[in-house]
């Protein structure tokens, strides 16, 4: 079983439309990322959680809300989905000790907002 | 500011032809510099860690230098499963830290 999930997997919704992105982790870590890839502008930063009762915007974070329900999940939600937040999305993990060193990526989750 | 910046964009070899693909950096302060492998429709997959000028870290057909304005990640006789997307980041000191990505290298070896 994989380390870092992620659900769904692929989604397409419409403008406007309420959107929540899941991640759950088995690898013990506190640390939790959500990142967006678009392409030729590299990974950017969202949201990060240092643990359930800390959370942090991350460079782009307009637009976005998070939520750490537990120490295994981080979840991802669009409260109004626009088109330029068509992009791929990635979940991480790291442990406390390695800080932001060695990021655990999940296997993404497609978004197309239409 | 910030930035990372990684060349070729692309990059296609031979089988067995060695090459580098080149990270430089402008950051306040370098906390690490990271390595990370990208197969299409994966997460990135976390390679190696850099910190300081003259270091060098080696796996498998890769290793890694660097330098006080750029990093290097060296392919030795690369085979077909090398191909992938090769990333870039940086942590930056002061503040509030995080990872600052490159674009990426996408790197296609042919048998």
């Amino acid at each position: 079983d994989a380390d870092v999930t992620q659900t769904p997997r692929n989604r397409i919704t419409k403008t406007g439309k309420r959107i929540m992105l899941e991640c759950s982790q088995t690898k013990g870590h506190d640390r939790m990322y959500w990142y967006r890839q678009d392409p030729g502008l590299g990974l950017r930063l969202i949201y990060y959680s240092f643990d359930v009762k800390d959370i942090n915007k991350g460079e782009i974070s307009d637009g976005y809300s998070v939520s750490r329900q537990a120490q295994a999940k981080f979840s991802l939600s669009l409260e109004s989905a626009i088109p330029n937040q068509t992009a791929l999305y990635f979940c991480a993990t790291s442990d406390l000790l390695t800080g932001w060193d060695t990021q655990y990526f999940g296997p993404g989750t497609r978004l197309t907002v239409l | 500011e910030d930035q990372v910046t990684q060349s070729p964009e692309a990059l296609r070899l031979q089988e067995g032809e060695s090459s580098s693909l080149n990270c430089s950096y402008t950051v306040s302060g370098l906390r690490g510099l990271f390595w990370y492998r990208q197969d299409p429709g994966k997460g990135p997959e976390f390679l190696f860690t850099l910190y300081s000028a003259g270091e060098e870290k080696e796996k498998e057909r890769l290793k890694a230098t660097l330098t006080k304005k750029e990093s290097f990640l060296h392919i030795t006789a690369p085979k077909p499963e090398d191909s992938a997307t090769y990333l870039c980041a940086v942590q930056a000191g002061g503040g509030v830290s995080k990872l600052i990505f490159g674009t990426g290298t996408r790197l296609q070896v042919f048998p």
